[in-house]
């Protein structure tokens, strides 16, 4: 069964900052898709970034980026220029074919990153 | 991406009766939906898995004769809690692809069982 850890809980980061996210992952498939989610206090899932297993090109987004480490089942999330609306939990999720023509994703427990004025 | 409208936002209910809690993808066609299950200040929980027509797929766990969840249509899932007791209170979410499109997440709705 895949596994998703984020080791820290919480996180803070001086607004314009620049903060690091982590998350691993245990899987013995090869292709997969990996995504960073954040749910702000509104609890509305919010799609960051993604990151397709077959790709070394680590992912961008404007002022987020991953750190993608496959063979050390490694994916980072960096925020740089940090903004008090990112304040929000983040979610690390993996996605695996489940059957059927559907993927499911399994997240994990989250952190809860606040960003200091 | 797809707008997912979940409704209710919020809902209270007491003990013993059943509440519906409706998925709509409201400009997407969604061949499978899945509903989430989230405690206070905890990840998601995967409950089960939808496809249209089809019956659902359950989580280890999730009793499906208390979560009833239809998928009648490509953009219509709802999940029923059946005789709902207190520690059934939380927040539900529900999500919707199709084939290998990313997941497209409803607004949530939060149950309290009184």
């Amino acid at each position: 069964a895949q596994t998703v850890t984020q080791s820290q809980p919480e996180m803070s980061v001086q607004e314009a900052e620049t903060v690091t996210l982590s998350c691993t992952y245990d899987t013995s498939e090869s292709d997969y898709y990996l995504f960073w989610y954040k749910q702000p206090p509104s609890r509305q899932m919010i799609l960051v970034i993604r990151q397709e297993a077959y790709k070394q090109q680590n992912a961008t987004e404007n002022r987020f980026s991953v750190n993608f480490q496959k063979a050390a089942k490694s994916f980072s999330l960096k925020i740089s220029d940090s903004q008090l609306g990112d304040a929000a939990m983040y979610f690390c999720a993996y996605r695996r074919y489940s059957g059927a023509g559907s993927y499911q994703l399994t997240f994990g427990k989250g952190t809860k990153l606040s960003v200091i004025p | 991406g797809a707008v997912v409208s979940q409704h209710p936002s919020r809902v209270i209910c007491k003990s013993g009766t059943s509440v519906k809690i409706e998925c709509r993808s409201l400009d997407f066609q969604a061949t499978t939906m899945f509903w989430y299950r989230q405690f206070p200040k905890k990840s998601l929980m995967l409950m089960a898995t939808s496809n249209e027509g089809s019956k659902a797929t359950y989580e280890q766990g999730v009793e499906k004769d208390k979560f009833l969840i239809n998928h009648a249509s490509l953009t219509l899932s709802t999940l029923t809690v059946t005789s709902a007791h207190p520690e059934d209170s939380s927040f539900y979410i529900c999500s919707v692809s199709s084939g290998d499109t990313e997941a497209f997440f409803g607004q949530g709705t939060r149950l309290t069982v009184v």
